[in-house]
């Protein structure tokens, strides 16, 4: 079965600074795909980026950048440049086969707090 | 701007009642999705559905059914609510392997007292 681990519950950073929020994931699937969620305080999840198992560059998407590592079975988010209004939750998951559709498996979540 | 809506943003019921959670996509996505969120666990799969009428348990589907009668529209019924399903919950929606991920509605919050 696919699974996702997140192993910080919480991780602190200065404004300005460079963060990385780990994510490893468990899949016997040749094929599938890594995404990152953004959750603030509001509740709202929002898709921040995604790395393809073929994927041979690692996705970049702004300030976000996957550190993907496909031997280690490692897909980090990394965000440069940390602003107050990146605190929320962070959460990554992987698209897993089931039945004739794909579901998403998430982590449980890091919480990251930027502070001034 | 496309959307996921769910009908309520916080709910307020009582041990025992039926529960419909209702959801609604503008996008002609073939996939919806209910989770449930809770601190510490993340978000886990309730059910899905692939097509009209189809649908598929996920990983803590007891306690729950759901009703998919057109593509637009995934509804969650909590047959007889109980304390233990207190929680957020998060429909969303997507097309079969984007790289978009899934598209998110804001939310329900619900609590069974």
């Amino acid at each position: 079965a696919q699974k996702i681990t997140q192993t910080q519950p919480g991780m602190f950073v200065q404004e300005k600074e460079a963060v990385t929020l780990d994510c490893t994931y468990d899949t016997s699937d040749q094929s599938y795909g890594l995404f990152w969620y953004k959750q603030p305080s509001s509740g709202e999840m929002i898709f921040l980026i995604y790395q393809g198992s073929y994927d041979e560059q690692n996705a970049t998407e702004g300030r976000y950048s996957l550190n993907f590592q496909k031997a280690r079975k490692s897909a980090n988010l990394v965000i440069s440049a940390s602003q107050l209004g990146d605190s929320a939750m962070y959460f990554c998951a992987m698209r897993a086969p089931q039945g004739g559709s794909e579901k998403l498996v998430f982590g449980k979540g890091t919480k990251l707090t930027v502070n001034p | 701007d496309v959307k996921v809506t769910q009908s309520s943003r916080y709910l307020v019921k009582r041990t025992g009642e039926k529960v419909f959670l209702e959801c609604v996509q503008d996008m002609d996505h073939e996939n919806m999705f209910w989770y449930r969120q809770d601190p510490g666990l993340g978000l886990r799969l309730i059910y899905f559905s692939y097509d009209v009428k189809m649908k598929e348990k996920g990983d803590i589907p007891e306690g729950y059914s759901v009703s998919r009668e057109k593509k637009e529209r995934f509804s969650l019924i909590l047959e007889s609510a109980s304390t233990n399903q207190t929680s957020m919950y998060l429909c969303a929606s997507s097309l079969l392997g984007g790289t978009y991920g899934y598209t998110f509605g804001s939310g329900t919050r619900l609590t069974v007292v």
